[in-house]
């Protein structure tokens, strides 16, 4: 099983260029998220999916949009890249037993630069 | 990771035990759970303690869950050199949401 897949690993954008994270799940998961993580600050939500054809705004959406394009894929877009934006992204999806315990997988991260 | 807090870092010597503290909001967290970041990777679930237990044990890996205080911690025992990384302590999303929610992480330092 691949699990959670990120692209780019890497990448460099020059302020005010657009680009477009994508991130796939084989597990078959209904829920995904979009989170970035920087230093100091953990790990903050920016969008998340409950399932196909749903998302919603997590605690930090400003300068986002997200496409939950089918039940596997779910990328995550900047329409207009800002040096703030530089940190890492991961992408996640997550399921939930019966019993109510919730497993997040993550992907490997996407390392963003906004110079 | 407003809602969850933990130190940022802690520095063991390898052999020694290591004890990762977290302090989290919802007491109706059924379950709280810790999660290990390696190096240049995403997280990965590590343990969890369902919410009426106090202790749950794994291998070297100890949880200890007051829930009075709603205070959660991870101690791990022998600790090696690969036991570095970022540990997160993690739970239930705000209102009981299944969204996990992540504290803003403890960097464990192993040195020799």
């Amino acid at each position: 099983n691949a699990g959670v897949t990120q692209t780019p690993k890497f990448q460099v954008l020059k302020t005010g260029q657009s680009m477009t994270l994508q991130c796939a799940q084989d597990m078959n998961h209904n829920s995904m998220y979009w989170y970035r993580q920087d230093p100091g600050m953990g790990l903050r939500l920016i969008y998340y999916s409950a399932s196909e054809g749903t998302t919603d705004k997590g605690e930090v959406p400003n300068g986002y949009n997200v496409s939950r394009l089918n039940k596997r894929e779910f990328s995550l877009r900047l329409e207009s890249a800002a040096p703030s934006q530089t940190s890492v992204y991961f992408c996640a999806s997550s399921t939930t037993s019966n019993e109510g315990r919730t497993e997040a997988f993550f992907g490997q991260g996407t390392r963003l630069t906004v110079v | 990771g407003e809602d969850v807090e933990q130190s940022l870092f802690l520095s063991v010597r390898e052999g020694d035990s290591s004890v990762i503290n977290c302090t989290y909001t919802d007491s109706s967290s059924t379950y709280l759970y810790w999660y290990k970041q390696e190096p240049g990777a995403g997280l990965q679930l590590l343990t969890y303690i369902f919410s009426n237990m106090d202790m749950k044990q794994d291998q070297r890996l100890t949880v200890l869950l007051n829930k009075k205080d709603k205070h959660l911690s991870l101690r791990i025992a022998d600790t090696q050199t690969g036991d570095s990384a970022i540990y997160f302590c993690a739970e239930r999303g705000p209102g009981g949401s299944y969204i996990p929610t992540f504290g803003r992480g403890t960097s464990l330092i192993v040195h020799p």
